[in-house]
Parts: C-alpha cells; structure tokens; sequence
C-alpha cells in the first residue's frame, strides 16, 4: 500500500525520444509535485498542481508537460529527450487545509531517467 | 537559494544521539522549519517541522532556540538505518521546498 507511486522506476531511451513518467497518491492529498534531482544530488521543484490545476512552473522547458487527470495522479511527459534530462525525477504530494501550503510533502521513490 | 546552513557531513555510533544542527538567521517569524532525510536510493522522507516550540515524533526531537535563528535535530538512538542525507528547510505557506546541500550523516557501528 504505497502512498506515493511513481513507474517506470528506471527508464533509460536514446535521445531524440518521448516518454512519460506517471505518479499516482493513495493519501487523499489535493496537490502533487514534481521534483528533478540531478546528478550533484541537488533536488529541485519542476511543478506543482492542486486540484488539477498548475501552480507552479520553475521555467522548466516547454519539452516538460506535466498532466493531472484527478487529484491522484499526475503523470510527466518529455518530448525530444536530451542529455541532460538524465536525473531521478520525484514525485509527491501533499494536502492543503484551509489554503494553507505548510502541510508535509510526501515523495515517491523516484524513477531514474537515463539519456544514451 | 535555501536559506538554511548545515554541516557537510557527521559521524554518529550506533545506539548514540545524532544532533544535527542547522543555521537559519534569516528566517521569519511566520516561516516553519522542516526536516527531511533522503536515504540512499529512496525520496526524501519527511521527519518533523515546527514553529516555535520544541516538537518530538516517533522518529525525532526538534529543538528550535528562543531567537529562532537555529535548531537542532534529535536522533535519539542512531541506529545504521538512519545513515542518510538530512536537509533543514524554512518554509511559510508555499507549495515550494528549497532543498540546499545537506548533512550527510554516517552511523557507524
């Protein structure tokens, strides 16, 4: 019963491809994230979605569309893959009472993209 | 930037208390302190966060000054599993966590 699922785990394609990457949440949360840690190990926010809708975009190139069907997923599409694409992209989710952002997020186990 | 300030790395025996400190003199009084670890492989795990007051959970202690300006996290028993990266984080009503470097802390038997 994992709270926060993320597949592929592992995902390695030539450069030039599409791929996705979906994460679904089993906690009831409204607002999920993605997170790319690189190969320095540091983690940084790509997106962010509550209720469905985007409300943070770290000028991540337009190659990156994330997707939220329902509050219990949102999956993440890269077109035209690159070199440096290659990280762990996390995702996570958290929940939002009363409009106040300062509830924990909680991560997936991540799923390692490799460029070859 | 992450507005937080954390040892590189430490060194704890098994069975020991970690304390893990980290500096945030600039933090607001509205901004909460959060801690995560990453353990190898895995995502970031949430741990604990307050405000002003000292705070304890199954997993860790919290223990913020008065001034706010720094805290300090407590492992009270360090066991291997808990050989991770721990990331301080201040944070007020933000879907964003900025995470900086880390104390990558090592639990030796």
């Amino acid at each position: 019963d994992t709270a926060v699922s993320q597949t592929p785990k592992y995902l390695v394609t030539q450069m030039g491809n599409d791929k996705s990457i979906k994460c679904e949440q089993n906690l009831g949360h409204d607002t999920m994230y993605w997170y790319k840690q690189d190969s320095k190990k540091f983690l940084k926010i790509m997106f962010s979605y509550n209720n469905k809708e985007l409300i943070i975009n770290e000028t991540v190139p337009n190659r990156f569309s994330p997707k939220s069907p329902d509050k219990a997923h949102l999956n993440l599409h890269i077109n035209s893959l690159e070199l440096g694409d290659s990280a762990v992209y996390f995702c996570a989710s958290s929940l939002r009472r009363a409009g106040n952002s300062n509830q924990p997020q909680h991560f997936g186990d991540g799923t390692r993209l490799s460029i070859l | 930037d992450a507005k937080t300030t954390q040892p590189t790395s430490m060194d704890c025996a098994e069975g020991r208390a970690a304390n893990l400190p980290c500096n945030h003199s600039t933090i607001s009084g509205n901004e909460y302190v959060y801690w995560y670890r990453q353990i190898h492989s895995q995502g970031p795990q949430y741990i604990i966060h307050g405000l002003k007051n000292n705070e304890t959970n199954e997993m860790a202690s919290l223990i913020i000054t008065e001034d706010r300006k720094s805290s300090t996290l407590i492992l009270p028993h360090a066991t291997l599993r808990d050989t991770a990266v721990y990331y301080c984080i201040v944070r007020y009503n933000t879907d964003k966590l900025i995470f900086g470097t880390g104390t990558r802390l090592q639990v030796f038997p």
